[in-house]
């Protein structure tokens, strides 16, 4: 089993849908989440993160974690062509400087105009 | 957060050859990382390099095959040696966002294809 799995889609949605990400993991361990938004031909940009388990919320964009169940999902709202993008899950054990992210295989998102 | 610049971004490389890529970055920081990504696979840490110390391996990736310099605190070279198609991928700098975050700010990657 993967220490982390992430449906690769391609998933499809009209401009204005809420849009759903997810991602599960088997690493209890985890204590650090976050999604990355890659466009192509981009390296990928941290969009949020996440400690332990909850919600967080920024602009359009809601993560949560659920550490009991060893998912995470990430939420866009009214979504635009302009998020049209891979989206990769990425979760980490340790804080400090010193941290390896694992990365989940990325979602491919398309909002149609 | 930092600002990365990495070269080149895409090449073409006959079978056997090596290429280094190049990264710098816009401040300075401790550790820089370096990423491949292949097509439907997840990002895969290969090494982290530290200034002034040899770089560390994740398991499946040896030296000889990709070797790191870090010659300062801005700036952090990867080779691709003896190269193969298997090769082809994306490599991608990274650098700790520095913002007491967990995240890492990525080059844009260099994109490589192997003939």
């Amino acid at each position: 089993q993967k220490e982390v799995e992430q449906d690769p889609g391609p998933l499809s949605v009209p401009e204005g849908a809420i849009v759903s990400l997810n991602c599960t993991y088997s690493n209890s361990a985890f204590q650090y989440f976050m999604w990355y938004r890659q466009y192509s031909r981009k390296g990928p940009e941290l969009l949020m993160y996440t400690y332990s388990s909850g919600n967080k919320e920024d602009g359009r964009f809601t993560a949560q974690v659920d550490k009991s169940s060893k998912y995470i999902s990430l939420f866009i709202r009214d979504s635009q062509p302009s998020d049209s993008a891979t989206y990769l899950c990425a979760m980490s054990n340790s804080g400090g400087s010193n941290y390896k992210l694992t990365f989940g295989k990325g979602t491919l998102l398309t909002v149609n105009p | 957060s930092a600002v990365i610049s990495q070269k080149p971004s895409r090449d073409i490389c006959q079978r056997g050859t090596s290429l280094t890529i190049q990264c710098q970055v816009d401040s300075q920081v401790t550790m820089m990382f370096w990423y491949r990504q292949q097509p439907g696979q997840s990002l895969t840490l290969i090494a982290t390099a530290n200034q002034g110390s040899e770089a560390t391996y994740e398991s499946g990736f040896v030296i000889d095959k990709f070797p790191i310099s870090r010659p300062n605190l801005t700036f952090s070279t990867l080779t691709v040696s003896n190269m193969s198609p298997e090769d082809s991928s994306i490599y991608l700098c990274s650098v700790d966002t520095g913002a007491g975050g967990h995240g890492y700010t990525f080059g844009s990657g260099t994109r490589l294809t192997v003939v």
